[in-house]
């Protein structure tokens, strides 16, 4: 089976646009989460989805906002970007939204924000 | 919040030696789970133990869990240059929503 994929690997974005980061889990996986990774805060979650619904949602403001479709492919979106929102975007996949699987992750995408 | 917080921050160590690495954590969880990450990449899923197991092993890897403690212990036995990366614990909170937790991290580095 293919890995989880994201897509861009890379992005540099301007403070205040917005960004979409797109999510393809692995074959049967319904669930998808994200995470962001940053070397002062470590890696926080952003959100679970799980069969077109979020399941889960950690401490961030409303500008991160996520969807999964019904092929189980996830997005998340970034509106009024801050210099503080650069970071490795991780999402994982999992068959189910239970703890007791283990996750796969993507390879990450490396949003920048100048 | 982080759940886990890993001890050491940061282990550097010969090739051939064995490598231990420490996650505490603040509530009862349902598992705790290992993974790795090679720089700037994707996390690898390494081991997952259940709240009402004590220890578990994988190849080179042993990892123990003392719910009374509130802590889980890595070990890599026979460490090899490969082994370099960040190892994280994951937790989930036995009465939450079941989302993983991660702690800050051990940067494992095995020297040739």
């Amino acid at each position: 089976k293919a890995g989880v994929t994201q897509t861009p690997r890379y992005l540099i974005k301007t403070r205040g646009q917005q960004v979409t980061l797109s999510c393809s889990p692995i074959s049967g996986h319904r669930s998808v989460s994200w995470y962001q990774q940053t070397p002062g805060q470590g890696l926080q979650f952003l959100f679970e989805y799980f069969s077109e619904t979020q399941r889960n949602k950690g401490n961030f403001p409303g500008r991160f906002s996520g969807r999964q479709f019904s092929n189980s492919r996830s997005e998340m979106n970034v509106s009024t970007l801050e210099l503080g929102d650069s970071a490795l975007y991780l999402c994982a996949s999992k068959p189910q939204a239970l703890s007791s699987y283990e996750q796969y992750f993507g390879p990450g995408t490396r949003l920048t924000v100048t | 919040s982080q759940q886990g917080e890993e001890d050491p921050q940061a282990l550097s160590i010969q090739e051939g030696e064995n490598a231990t690495m420490n996650c505490s954590y603040k509530t009862s969880i349902n598992n705790l789970q290992w993974y790795r990450q090679n720089s700037g990449r994707g996390l690898v899923h390494l081991i997952l133990i259940r709240s009402n197991e004590r220890e578990k092993h994988s190849g080179r890897l042993r990892v123990t869990l003392d719910t009374s403690k509130k802590s889980s212990s890595l070990l890599i036995t026979a460490s090899r240059a490969a082994d370099t990366a960040s190892y994280f614990c994951a937790t989930d909170e036995a009465q939450g929503a079941q989302k993983l937790v991660f702690g800050q991290g051990t940067r494992l580095t095995i020297n040739p």
